[in-house]
């Protein structure tokens, strides 16, 4: 069974510039979180989908990240402009529907850097 | 804030001894999950453990957990170089389908 693909692995760019991150899940799986990771911290919930709906996006920095599903598979995660402080792993996960306790697999990550 | 707390922050053990990590969390859960991650990669899901449940064992592994004290172990007997990573706890609660991940215990194993 083929993991969470991600792409692309690193990102370097300017403050200010965009920059976009792609996510496959895993194939069945209806739910798909993004989290960011902070140097030396654990994965924070940016936004959460079920299938192509937002389901929570409480932590997402709506002024600047934007995410979207829209064929409730592969999902794209957007930072317009970017600053010094998004520097970091950017997470993607999914995991069954229908699982009462929440296992998630992960995918690779992103690591973006903003100079 | 429902995010767990790991201690140690970091451990650092010879190959062949074991090694213990402590989360203590705030709110009441659901369950509890423990997940590794290597340098530079996503994170691995090792094991989950119910509210009702006391202790579950896989393979080397072996968590504990004590709702009344809000906390969990994870044991790693017999450990090895490759089982150096960062270890991280994660909290499910009724209801909620999302986690809260802990800050995470930096594990060295030395050969």
């Amino acid at each position: 069974e083929a993991g969470v693909a991600q792409s692309p692995r690193y990102k370097i760019i300017e403050k200010r510039q965009s920059v976009a991150f792609w996510c496959n899940p895993i194939s069945g799986h209806a739910t798909l979180y993004w989290y960011q990771q902070i140097l030396g911290q654990g994965p924070k919930l940016l936004i959460q989908f079920q299938n192509n709906g937002v389901v929570d996006d409480s932590q997402l920095p709506k002024d600047r990240f934007s995410a979207e599903r829209l064929k409730g598979v592969d999902s794209t995660l957007k930072i317009q402009p970017a600053k010094l402080e998004d520097s970091a792993v950017y997470l993607c996960a999914s995991s069954l529907e229908r699982t009462f306790f929440n296992e998630q697999f992960f995918g690779p990550g992103t690591r973006l850097t903003v100079l | 804030s429902q995010q767990g707390e790991e201690d140690p922050q970091a451990l650092s053990i010879q190959e062949g001894e074991n090694a213990t990590m402590n989360c203590s969390y705030k709110t009441s859960i659901n369950n509890l999950q423990w997940y590794r991650q290597n340098s530079g990669r996503g994170l691995v899901h090792l094991i989950l453990i119910r509210s009702n449940e006391r202790e579950k064992h896989s393979g080397r592994l072996r968590v504990t957990l004590d709702t009344s004290k809000k906390s969990s172990s994870l044991l790693i007997t017999a450990s090895r170089a490759a089982d150096t990573a960062s270890y991280f706890c994660a909290t499910g609660k009724t209801g909620a389908n999302n986690l809260f991940f802990g800050t995470g215990t930096r594990l060295t194993v030395i050969p």
